[in-house]
């Protein structure tokens, strides 16, 4: 089936790295997606990596993709405070090119 | 105003009633999303539309849930005779498609839907 899975909950000290896991189904997805939600806002896209990609890296925040094992990161080196939000996994399917499925999102949190 | 827009941004209605929440994409966006965020869940995907047509219609709940979109342009998602567990954040998000590379979805605020 179609489906994204991540985990629900991440607690990381401010200062230290947070990594976001995200497996996804699809193996021929072109396109995986960190999308951000913070308190109050809406979604918006963060970052994203092509599927021919193995690694993206964009100031703090540096994607890892394994397509063997169908599994995506974001790590997000430095966490601050203002990192606090919900960080959505979304994978684009190859096969469906407009069809996005969403995982059901990690709420980040930052211990001072 | 370049965004886009959903109304209302709150709804609440009694249980048994219809209701229509509406969805403007940006100008331009061929495709059209809508999604169901529960309180405290993550986004469940309901419907999406290439223009007018559309092509995936597996991830509305159940026949009650309806959506059209006219114009290439605004969508509206209809709820029938609503239940208490149709309380939730519907959000709306567009995106250029078909040739464009990373597809980006752009959210809109999201209609928050309350059922009594």
């Amino acid at each position: 089936g179609e489906d994204v899975e991540q985990s629900l909950f991440l607690s990381v000290r401010e200062g230290d790295s947070s990594v976001i896991n995200c497996t996804y189904t699809d193996s021929s997805s072109t396109y995986l997606y960190w999308y951000k939600q913070e308190p109050g806002a809406g979604l918006q896209l963060l970052t994203y990596i092509f599927s021919n990609m193995d690694m993206k890296q964009d100031q703090r925040l540096t994607v890892l993709l394994n397509k063997k094992d169908k599994h995506l990161s974001l790590r997000i080196a430095d966490t601050q405070t203002g990192d606090s939000a919900i960080y959505f996994c979304a994978e684009r399917f190859g096969s469906r090119d407009d069809k996005i499925i969403f995982g059901k999102g990690t709420r980040l949190h930052i211990l001072p | 105003g370049a965004g886009v827009s959903q109304s209302p941004s709150n709804k609440v209605t009694e249980k048994g009633k219809d209701v229509e929440l509406r969805c403007d994409p940006i100008s331009g966006h061929t495709a059209l999303y809508w999604y169901r965020q529960r309180l405290g869940q993550g986004l469940e995907f309901l419907i999406y539309f290439q223009g007018n047509s559309a092509p995936d219609k597996s991830g509305l709940p159940s026949d009650r849930f309806s959506a059209e979109r006219t114009g290439e342009s605004v969508s509206t998602l209809t709820i029938q005779r609503t239940q208490q567990e149709d309380s939730a954040v519907y959000l709306c998000a567009s995106s250029l498609s078909l040739g464009t590379a990373i597809s980006e979805q752009y959210f809109g605020p999201g209609t928050r839907l309350t059922v009594t």
